[in-house]
């Protein structure tokens, strides 16, 4: 069935470092892409997000890049800073047919001060 | 604060018990998700609801069951509980069923399964 990959599990960055966390789709369908960080016991929310007719796309200190050939997509994170510490979900949805919204397992980012 | 309220913020029931959860999407959003996050797990779909009527479905097992009322407010009515189902239960809401828009989710209810 369809389902998102994403790596590493863990991640430890000194800060001022950069982080970068990948996702891989399997549903060639997939259009929408959103990240989302989730800080010990509270809410997923989201960060960025990106459609399929964008290769790349920056926010600040975060941006995520798509490769739809390879149906990869990542989270690059520079100049990590101790509050940016929380679990980041990617996520892969399309809509076409059945609706579906599948997150990757997640990745648990340390920044070490 | 996303928007989304979730009640009761915490649960604590038995084995075999039936509880039900509440969420109140964003004002303006017709479309409410449910999530179920176990200890140091993903994130698993539940159920869509969208204006009132189920839209999508995923790994709900049979003991639960959601409905969205016309006020746009949803429930989730767990029963016949069992120790495996104490878990983070999220309700998300967006403003179009599509899913690719963005969901915001409400602070969660944290069940407890004794």
């Amino acid at each position: 069935g369809e389902n998102v990959e994403q790596h590493p599990s863990t991640l430890s960055v000194q800060e001022g470092d950069s982080a970068v966390i990948k996702c891989t789709y399997s549903d060639s369908a997939s259009n929408y892409f959103p990240w989302y960080k989730q800080e010990l016991g509270k809410r997923p929310q989201l960060i960025i997000d990106i459609r399929s007719n964008v290769g790349e796309k920056k926010d600040q200190r975060i941006a995520v890049t798509l490769n739809k050939t390879a149906k990869h997509f990542s989270l690059h994170i520079t100049e990590t800073q101790p509050e940016d510490s929380a679990v980041y979900f990617c996520a892969a949805s399309k809509s076409s047919g059945t609706y579906k919204y599948i997150f990757g397992t997640g990745t648990r980012l340390k920044v070490l001060a | 604060d996303s928007g989304v309220t979730q009640t009761p913020k915490h649960l604590i029931t038995a084995t075999g018990q039936r509880v039900t959860l509440r969420c109140s999407p964003r004002s303006g959003d017709l479309s409410v998700y449910w999530y179920q996050q176990s200890l140091d797990q993903g994130l698993q779909f539940l159920i869509q609801y969208y204006n009132g009527e189920e839209r999508a479905k995923g790994n709900i097992l049979e003991r639960f069951s959601a409905q969205q009322f016309p006020d746009l407010h949803s429930e989730l009515n767990l029963s016949s509980l069992e120790l495996g189902d104490s878990a983070l239960y999220f309700c998300a809401s967006s403003v179009v069923p599509g899913f690719t828009d963005t969901q915001y989710f409400g602070p969660g209810t944290r069940l407890t399964v004794l």
